[in-house]
């Protein structure tokens, strides 16, 4: 199976600053058909995860443009330009290039400094 | 809109089986697959299983094969998902989600305990 390992796991920030989360696997996660299936969510306490980025930097409706994703193979990263109160949270990388199973990163947990 | 909603919270004993439902609305139910993944209290998500909402072909992580069973109603747009031989270990939150990962269900709370 594919193990996905981010850094920090815990992240504390100050408001208006950046922050950034790492994710990396074991295998390279580009798929034979070109594309590289690495999904980024977020969740927030109490609620279900949503889904911010899919196929590396690709954000999703609705999500904030301070959110982006980059890299490639088996290094990927996250990365909130000014952090805000409402991104406090955990984070998590997903990968779905090879499966089954589907693997998620530990998660990254976003706090306040 | 995509909405999955999903059944109540379950109190079961260990040995026991429980069956979630997740109601779909908003797409065509048939064109969709559907995973199914977890979360124990404070840790991370889980993947466990992925049906395919048009034959309803199922893929389970190896960790749950032979209690784990997922299926769909398409005429109901609805997902399910039984495990059995509950453990405290399966004590978590259930979602239902969509094949791209981009819709989730509000999470069925499960807690097993004597």
């Amino acid at each position: 199976d594919v193990v996905l390992t981010q850094s920090p796991l815990s992240l504390p920030v100050t408001l208006g600053q950046p922050a950034s989360i790492s994710c990396r696997s074991t295998h390279s996660l580009v798929h034979s058909d070109g594309n590289t299936y690495l999904i980024w969510f977020q969740q927030r306490p109490g609620q279900s995860p949503r889904r911010l980025i899919y196929k590396v930097s690709t954000r999703d409706s609705g999500v904030p443009d301070r959110f982006s994703g980059s890299g490639s193979g088996t290094d990927f990263t996250l990365k909130i330009s000014r952090v805000e109160a409402e991104d406090f949270g955990v984070y998590y990388c997903m990968q779905g290039t090879y499966w089954p199973p589907w693997t998620f990163g530990q998660g990254t947990k976003v706090e306040l400094k | 809109q995509v909405q999955l909603v999903q059944s109540g919270a379950e109190v079961k004993k260990p040995g026991a089986s429980v069956k979630l439902s997740c109601k779909a609305s908003g797409y065509t139910f048939a064109d969709y697959n559907m995973h199914w993944v977890r979360q124990a209290p404070g840790q991370g998500l889980e993947w466990m299983a992925w049906i395919i909402g048009g034959n309803g072909d199922t893929r389970y992580s190896q960790k749950f094969q032979g209690r784990l069973i997922i299926t769909r109603d398409t005429y109901s747009s609805t997902g399910y998902m039984e495990l059995r031989s509950l453990r405290s270990e399966d004590t978590a939150v259930y979602y239902c989600l969509t094949g791209a990962f981009d819709y989730w269900g509000q999470g069925t709370l499960v807690t097993v305990s004597s």
